[in-house]
Protein backbone atom coordinates (compact mmCIF):
# COMPACT_ATOMS: atom_id res chain seq x y z
CA UNK A 1 0.00 0.00 0.00
CA UNK A 2 0.64 3.61 -0.40
CA UNK A 3 2.64 5.35 2.54
CA UNK A 4 0.94 8.67 1.34
CA UNK A 5 -1.90 10.63 1.91
CA UNK A 6 -2.92 13.49 -1.17
CA UNK A 7 -5.86 15.16 -1.90
CA UNK A 8 -8.56 13.48 -4.29
CA UNK A 9 -8.29 17.18 -6.28
CA UNK A 10 -7.40 20.39 -6.66
CA UNK A 11 -7.98 23.41 -8.91
CA UNK A 12 -5.68 25.99 -9.71
CA UNK A 13 -6.09 29.01 -12.30
CA UNK A 14 -3.54 29.22 -15.21
CA UNK A 15 -0.45 31.26 -15.21
CA UNK A 16 -0.45 30.73 -10.88
CA UNK A 17 1.68 28.79 -8.42
CA UNK A 18 0.13 25.30 -7.61
CA UNK A 19 0.91 24.09 -4.53
CA UNK A 20 0.08 19.97 -4.12
CA UNK A 21 0.59 18.57 -0.58
CA UNK A 22 1.53 15.71 0.57
CA UNK A 23 1.79 13.69 4.10
CA UNK A 24 4.40 10.71 4.51
CA UNK A 25 4.21 10.79 8.44
CA UNK A 26 5.75 7.08 8.01
CA UNK A 27 8.67 7.72 6.21
CA UNK A 28 12.10 6.24 7.37
CA UNK A 29 15.41 8.26 7.82
CA UNK A 30 16.32 6.57 4.01
CA UNK A 31 13.72 7.17 2.38
CA UNK A 32 13.00 10.02 -0.66
CA UNK A 33 10.22 11.85 -1.88
CA UNK A 34 9.11 10.93 -5.10
CA UNK A 35 6.63 12.71 -7.95
CA UNK A 36 5.34 11.82 -10.61
CA UNK A 37 2.68 12.84 -12.93
CA UNK A 38 0.22 10.82 -15.17
CA UNK A 39 -0.88 13.16 -17.98
CA UNK A 40 -4.17 11.22 -19.66
CA UNK A 41 -3.22 8.77 -21.71
CA UNK A 42 0.42 8.67 -21.26
CA UNK A 43 2.90 7.24 -19.02
CA UNK A 44 3.94 8.34 -15.80
CA UNK A 45 6.49 10.77 -16.15
CA UNK A 46 8.95 11.65 -12.96
CA UNK A 47 8.89 15.57 -11.90
CA UNK A 48 11.31 15.33 -8.86
CA UNK A 49 12.62 13.53 -5.92
CA UNK A 50 14.40 14.35 -2.24
CA UNK A 51 15.66 13.41 0.62
CA UNK A 52 15.09 16.21 3.04
CA UNK A 53 17.04 19.61 1.51
CA UNK A 54 14.47 21.55 -0.63
CA UNK A 55 15.05 20.82 -4.63
CA UNK A 56 14.16 22.66 -7.43
CA UNK A 57 14.41 22.19 -11.42
CA UNK A 58 13.11 22.90 -14.45
CA UNK A 59 10.03 21.68 -13.94
CA UNK A 60 9.14 21.86 -10.28
CA UNK A 61 10.23 22.44 -6.72
CA UNK A 62 9.85 20.30 -3.44
CA UNK A 63 9.78 21.53 0.01
CA UNK A 64 10.21 19.38 2.53
CA UNK A 65 9.10 19.93 5.83
CA UNK A 66 11.90 19.76 8.92
CA UNK A 67 10.06 16.81 9.95
CA UNK A 68 9.74 14.84 6.65
CA UNK A 69 6.34 13.87 7.66
CA UNK A 70 5.07 15.89 4.63
CA UNK A 71 5.90 17.91 1.63
CA UNK A 72 4.78 20.21 -0.93
CA UNK A 73 5.23 19.97 -4.47
CA UNK A 74 5.42 23.78 -6.09
CA UNK A 75 4.78 24.41 -10.09
CA UNK A 76 5.18 28.08 -10.32
CA UNK A 77 3.65 29.04 -13.28
CA UNK A 78 0.92 26.11 -13.90
CA UNK A 79 -0.39 25.97 -17.45
CA UNK A 80 -3.09 23.94 -19.17
CA UNK A 81 -0.66 21.31 -20.05
CA UNK A 82 -0.12 20.74 -16.49
CA UNK A 83 -3.52 19.47 -16.14
CA UNK A 84 -2.69 15.73 -14.66
CA UNK A 85 -2.85 13.36 -12.03
CA UNK A 86 0.42 13.97 -9.83
CA UNK A 87 1.89 11.18 -7.34
CA UNK A 88 3.52 11.58 -4.09
CA UNK A 89 5.71 8.33 -3.41
CA UNK A 90 7.82 7.19 -1.10
CA UNK A 91 11.04 5.05 -1.94
CA UNK A 92 14.43 4.24 -0.76
CA UNK A 93 17.13 5.30 -3.61
CA UNK A 94 20.17 3.20 -4.57
CA UNK A 95 18.55 -0.35 -3.56
CA UNK A 96 17.14 -1.97 -0.37
CA UNK A 97 13.49 -3.73 -0.43
CA UNK A 98 11.69 -0.62 -1.17
CA UNK A 99 12.89 -0.66 -4.89
CA UNK A 100 9.75 -0.30 -6.76
CA UNK A 101 7.39 2.60 -6.97
CA UNK A 102 3.94 2.21 -5.61
CA UNK A 103 1.54 4.57 -6.46
CA UNK A 104 -1.44 5.49 -4.69
CA UNK A 105 -4.41 7.95 -5.97
CA UNK A 106 -2.63 10.47 -6.07
CA UNK A 107 -4.10 13.87 -6.57
CA UNK A 108 -6.10 15.48 -9.80
CA UNK A 109 -4.65 18.69 -10.56
CA UNK A 110 -6.84 20.71 -13.17
CA UNK A 111 -5.53 24.03 -14.13
CA UNK A 112 -7.98 25.86 -15.29
CA UNK A 113 -8.03 29.18 -17.79
CA UNK B 1 19.78 9.82 -25.27
CA UNK B 2 16.74 7.94 -26.17
CA UNK B 3 13.64 7.63 -23.36
CA UNK B 4 11.60 4.25 -22.29
CA UNK B 5 10.83 2.65 -26.00
CA UNK B 6 7.59 0.21 -25.78
CA UNK B 7 5.57 -1.27 -28.62
CA UNK B 8 3.47 -1.94 -30.11
CA UNK B 9 1.64 0.84 -28.71
CA UNK B 10 -1.51 -0.21 -29.55
CA UNK B 11 -2.48 -4.09 -30.13
CA UNK B 12 -5.94 -5.52 -30.12
CA UNK B 13 -5.84 -9.44 -29.79
CA UNK B 14 -9.00 -11.50 -29.78
CA UNK B 15 -9.40 -13.58 -26.79
CA UNK B 16 -7.60 -16.76 -26.85
CA UNK B 17 -4.85 -15.14 -28.36
CA UNK B 18 -1.09 -14.59 -27.26
CA UNK B 19 -0.24 -10.69 -26.71
CA UNK B 20 3.53 -9.88 -26.45
CA UNK B 21 4.77 -6.59 -25.01
CA UNK B 22 8.14 -5.14 -25.68
CA UNK B 23 10.17 -2.67 -23.91
CA UNK B 24 13.52 -1.24 -24.81
CA UNK B 25 15.22 0.52 -21.96
CA UNK B 26 17.13 3.54 -21.39
CA UNK B 27 20.69 3.39 -22.80
CA UNK B 28 22.71 2.68 -19.54
CA UNK B 29 19.69 1.03 -17.63
CA UNK B 30 19.73 -2.48 -16.63
CA UNK B 31 16.64 -2.49 -14.45
CA UNK B 32 12.97 -2.63 -15.82
CA UNK B 33 9.70 -2.78 -14.08
CA UNK B 34 6.18 -3.60 -15.60
CA UNK B 35 3.06 -2.05 -14.56
CA UNK B 36 -0.31 -2.37 -15.44
CA UNK B 37 -3.36 0.26 -15.43
CA UNK B 38 -6.90 -1.20 -15.93
CA UNK B 39 -9.57 1.52 -16.85
CA UNK B 40 -10.20 3.73 -14.48
CA UNK B 41 -8.04 2.54 -11.92
CA UNK B 42 -4.61 3.00 -10.66
CA UNK B 43 -0.83 1.40 -11.51
CA UNK B 44 -0.24 -1.64 -10.32
CA UNK B 45 3.09 -3.16 -10.39
CA UNK B 46 3.41 -6.50 -12.06
CA UNK B 47 7.33 -7.62 -12.33
CA UNK B 48 10.94 -6.05 -12.08
CA UNK B 49 13.62 -7.74 -13.52
CA UNK B 50 17.46 -7.34 -14.14
CA UNK B 51 19.29 -8.81 -17.15
CA UNK B 52 17.96 -12.05 -17.41
CA UNK B 53 16.50 -12.47 -13.70
CA UNK B 54 13.47 -11.76 -12.40
CA UNK B 55 13.91 -10.27 -9.25
CA UNK B 56 10.04 -9.87 -8.10
CA UNK B 57 7.15 -10.73 -10.15
CA UNK B 58 4.83 -10.34 -6.61
CA UNK B 59 2.12 -8.59 -8.83
CA UNK B 60 1.63 -10.61 -12.12
CA UNK B 61 -1.27 -12.90 -12.14
CA UNK B 62 -0.57 -16.18 -11.43
CA UNK B 63 -1.28 -17.91 -14.53
CA UNK B 64 -1.05 -16.70 -18.46
CA UNK B 65 1.48 -14.14 -17.58
CA UNK B 66 5.11 -14.27 -18.19
CA UNK B 67 8.40 -11.60 -18.05
CA UNK B 68 11.47 -12.05 -19.36
CA UNK B 69 14.68 -9.74 -20.15
CA UNK B 70 17.43 -11.42 -21.79
CA UNK B 71 21.30 -10.98 -21.74
CA UNK B 72 20.50 -9.37 -25.57
CA UNK B 73 16.98 -7.34 -26.70
CA UNK B 74 14.35 -5.85 -25.38
CA UNK B 75 11.99 -6.96 -22.51
CA UNK B 76 8.77 -9.03 -23.83
CA UNK B 77 5.67 -9.08 -21.21
CA UNK B 78 3.82 -11.98 -22.71
CA UNK B 79 0.33 -12.57 -21.80
CA UNK B 80 -1.54 -16.13 -23.12
CA UNK B 81 -4.88 -16.84 -24.09
CA UNK B 82 -6.05 -12.71 -23.29
CA UNK B 83 -9.36 -12.14 -21.99
CA UNK B 84 -11.40 -9.60 -21.87
CA UNK B 85 -10.00 -8.59 -18.39
CA UNK B 86 -6.53 -8.35 -19.43
CA UNK B 87 -7.87 -4.67 -21.57
CA UNK B 88 -5.32 -2.35 -20.21
CA UNK B 89 -2.24 -0.14 -20.64
CA UNK B 90 0.78 -1.46 -19.70
CA UNK B 91 3.61 0.04 -18.81
CA UNK B 92 7.47 -0.61 -18.86
CA UNK B 93 9.79 1.57 -16.70
CA UNK B 94 13.33 1.25 -16.50
CA UNK B 95 16.54 2.46 -13.71
CA UNK B 96 20.48 2.54 -13.66
CA UNK B 97 22.17 0.27 -11.46
CA UNK B 98 21.11 1.11 -7.68
CA UNK B 99 24.42 1.93 -6.95
CA UNK B 100 24.17 5.14 -8.58
CA UNK B 101 20.74 6.80 -7.69
CA UNK B 102 18.00 4.62 -9.24
CA UNK B 103 15.23 7.30 -10.70
CA UNK B 104 12.74 5.69 -12.49
CA UNK B 105 11.28 6.73 -15.95
CA UNK B 106 8.56 5.21 -17.65
CA UNK B 107 7.63 4.71 -21.40
CA UNK B 108 4.89 6.12 -23.05
CA UNK B 109 2.52 2.37 -22.64
CA UNK B 110 1.34 -0.43 -24.52
CA UNK B 111 -2.78 -0.49 -24.88
CA UNK B 112 -4.11 -3.66 -25.02
CA UNK B 113 -7.87 -4.21 -26.48
CA UNK B 114 -8.86 -7.81 -26.21
CA UNK B 115 -12.18 -8.40 -28.32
Amino acid sequence: DAKTTQPTSMDCAEGRAANLPCNHSTISGNEYVYWYRQIHSQGPQYIIHGLKNNETNEMASLIITEDRKSSTLILPHATLRDTAVYYCIVRVEGGGSNYKLTFGKGTLLTVNP
Amino acid sequence: NAGVMQNPRHLVRRRGQEARLRCSPMKGHSHVYWYRQLPEEGLKFMVYLQKENIIDESGMPKERFSAEFPKEGPSILRIQQVVRGDSAAYFCASSPSTTAGNTIYFGEGSWLTVV
